[in-house]
């Protein structure tokens, strides 16, 4: 059974850095193709794609957030962890961390958590 | 602004078959897969939709994907009470080198 689940703050302060942590389990990075990326959602709107780490920690990012951005992973601890620098009220959303199924898609998702930017 | 366009909203009575547009263009849609998502509300996404047409393991076969050109549709027949939610198309982005969601469209059951 695969599950994945975000953790970190729920209320950060503008220009702080975020630092949010995916635990899953039911698989592992050591498995070639295996793939997870980070989607955010702000309250009442679309889904957002941000980044996405490769097994063989190849990395992309959202262009419009790639200066902000950055995702690791540890193997060992089945973990990704995603940073956003100088955050911001606008930033306020629920993150998701979720891994890639069949074709391209999300197919396994965490609960989400609610992120709160303000002072 | 996300680059795959849907309608905001779609609604039919219980039983019909409801239609949801996603268009895109040559870099997204045109040279990638589409997937569609579900997302109940106060719930994540779910995946409805893999590769254009795939369903996974236990999406009833009510819902069924298309894609032709640069656009793909999502239709839900016999729509019932539990399948209003929103609707998220998606796909590759060539040209950002990265993964965007449509717009959204939330599907209500009059």
């Amino acid at each position: 059974q695969i599950t994945l689940k975000e953790s970190g703050p729920t209320l950060v302060k503008p220009t702080q850095t975020l630092t949010l942590t995916c635990t899953f389990s039911g698989f592992s990075f050591s498995t070639t193709g295996v793939t997870v990326g980070w989607i955010r959602q702000p309250p009442g709107k679309a889904l957002e794609w941000l980044a996405l780490i490769y097994w063989d920690d190849d990395k992309r990012y959202s262009p419009s957030l790639k200066s902000r951005l950055t995702i690791t992973k540890d193997t060992s601890k089945n973990q990704v962890v995603l940073t956003m620098t100088n955050m911001d009220p606008v930033d306020t959303a629920t993150y998701y961390c979720a891994r890639r199924g069949d074709g391209s898609g999300f197919q396994y998702w965490g609960q989400g958590t609610l992120v709160t930017v303000s002072s | 602004q996300s680059v795959l366009t849907q309608p905001p909203s779609a609604s039919g009575t219980p039983g019909q078959r409801v239609t949801i547009s996603c268009s895109g263009s040559s870099s997204n849609i045109g040279s990638n897969t589409v997937n569609w998502y579900q997302q109940l509300p106060g719930t994540a996404p779910k995946l409805l939709i893999y590769s254009n047409n795939q369903r996974p393991s236990g999406v009833p076969d009510r819902f069924s994907g298309s894609k032709s050109g640069t656009s793909a549709s999502l239709a839900i027949s016999g729509l019932q009470s539990e399948d209003e939610a929103h609707y998220y198309c998606a796909a590759w982005e060539d040209s950002l080198n990265g993964y965007v969601f449509g717009t959204g469209t939330k599907v209500t059951v009059l």
